[in-house]
């Protein structure tokens, strides 16, 4: 009964390859989010999703392309992997008429670019 | 360019005491504020949140203060239980939009 799951918990990879995070809620938001949390332990987001649409892009290499196919779902796919890459990727919903701008957040992926 | 900043790394405090994680703001457009709870190989968990029309809100032991002026909020844990030790993240957020994360502050509750 997990509200937000990620899948692989862990990634290690070479550089140059690609490879995708998968997203799943079942909490009926309509909203997902992908958040990079770095070296320095900065969380920042990277994607925003709202039924399906993106509405938040931020200053992420095109590298880096996420994909809906329907609200409970967002993965994230990245292409030719580099040192930097390396990461906590977390993913989150919520659903944007709440108060509180409450989001929920998925246990993350270590990914890990050698 | 940090909008959402927290300058304490860490902080220990005995159990039972009580226990301020501080949070500095600079952008004076955001009007909600939260403080997320994480713990080691999980995500963050939300913990509570204050509208910038309030200046407190209280859930239990916990308690988070808005200073406007000052651009400065801080969550209050009293009494503070070992179950309490992860790292606390301030954030901040504008008219439903991203919002933006401190680095978080490392909560250690001593025996």
């Amino acid at each position: 009964d997990t509200a937000v799951s990620q899948t692989p918990k862990y990634l290690v990879t070479q550089m140059g390859n690609d490879k995708s995070i998968k997203c799943e809620q079942n909490l009926g938001h309509d909203t997902m989010y992908w958040y990079k949390q770095d070296s320095k332990k900065f969380l920042k987001i990277m994607f925003s999703y709202n039924n399906k649409e993106l509405i938040i892009n931020e200053t992420v290499p095109n590298r880096f392309s996420p994909k809906s196919p329907d609200k409970a779902h967002l993965n994230l796919h990245i292409n030719s992997l580099e040192l930097g890459d390396s990461a906590v990727y977390f993913c989150a919903s919520s659903q944007k008429d709440r108060v509180n701008n409450e989001q929920f957040f998925g246990p993350g992926t270590r990914l890990t670019v050698l | 360019d940090q909008q959402v900043k927290q300058n304490s790394p860490s902080l220990s405090v005995q159990e039972g005491r009580i226990s301020i994680l501080n949070c500095d703001y600079t952008n004076s457009m955001f009007d909600y504020f939260l403080w997320y709870k994480k713990y080691p190989a999980e995500g963050p968990t939300f913990l509570i949140s204050i509208s910038s029309i309030k200046d407190k809100n209280e859930d239990g032991r916990f308690t988070v203060f808005l200073n406007k002026s000052a651009k400065h909020l801080s969550l209050h844990i009293v009494p503070s239980q070992p179950g309490d030790s992860a790292v606390y993240f301030c954030a901040a957020s504008y008219r439903d939009d991203k919002i933006i994360f401190g680095k978080g502050t490392r909560l250690h509750i001593l025996p």
